[in-house]
């Protein structure tokens, strides 16, 4: 079971180039997420996703863009990276409806440095 | 807007001791989740438990359970039984009428043999 697929694992930038993190999920969640995680602050929602077609802005959104042309790709874009964009990256998604279960699946994480 | 605020750094508990990490949490939502995850030194987020605002009885997921105090707008977790294998990050979240899940900043637990 693939789950939830990030790439890259590890990336090093310099200040300014661009890149994008990928996510992919086969699980046909409807809902994805992308997280930042900075040492003592937990971890902070950048962008997110209820379906194709449909995004909206976290707690940090800044310095970010994502898209979802698909159900399974969510993919988030550092259009000109900055050293405070330093940080783990978690891609997550989950099925929506129902109860509010809503336990989030969790990608292994992409850590990256930008210089 | 929502808040989830978790007051311990670091914890310390002895093994095959019960500890309890405290979780508070601020929304205007009536309907509203609380959840528990745990990350090991290995990175990755596991779901530990659940509480749903309107459940009438506290969460339990094997050795983990959840004291809701809903009046008090606490959401503590309990692990019974430390293992050294519980020695970890904890986070505490919450997710309200919006879909958005919001996480606190963490206590780092350490069992001791």
């Amino acid at each position: 079971n693939a789950g939830v697929t990030q790439t890259p694992k590890f990336q090093v930038l310099k200040t300014g180039q661009s890149m994008t993190l990928q996510c992919a999920q086969d699980m046909n969640h409807e809902y994805m997420s992308w997280y930042r995680q900075d040492p003592g602050m937990g971890l902070r929602l950048i962008h997110y996703s209820v379906g194709a077609g449909i995004t909206d802005q976290g707690e940090v959104p800044n310095g970010y863009n994502v898209s979802r042309s698909t159900t399974e790709d969510f993919p988030l874009r550092l259009l000109s990276a900055a050293p405070s964009q330093t940080s783990v990256y978690f891609c997550a998604s989950r099925k929506e409806g129902g109860r509010y279960t809503g336990e989030l699946f969790f990608g292994e994480g992409s850590r990256l440095t930008v210089l | 807007a929502q808040k989830i605020t978790q007051t311990q750094p670091g914890m310390f508990v002895q093994e095959k001791e019960a500890v309890t990490l405290d979780c508070t949490y601020d929304t205007s939502d009536p309907s509203y989740g609380l959840f528990w995850y745990k990350q090991p030194s290995s990175g990755e987020m596991i779901f530990l438990i659940y509480q749903g605002s309107y459940d009438q009885q506290n969460a339990t997921e094997g050795r983990y359970s959840l004291n809701f105090q809903k009046a008090r707008k606490s959401a503590n977790l309990v692990i019974s039984a430390s293992q050294l294998g519980d020695s970890a990050m904890y986070f505490c979240a919450m997710r309200g009428s919006s879909y958005k899940l919001i996480f606190g900043s963490g206590t780092r637990l350490l069992v001791r043999p």
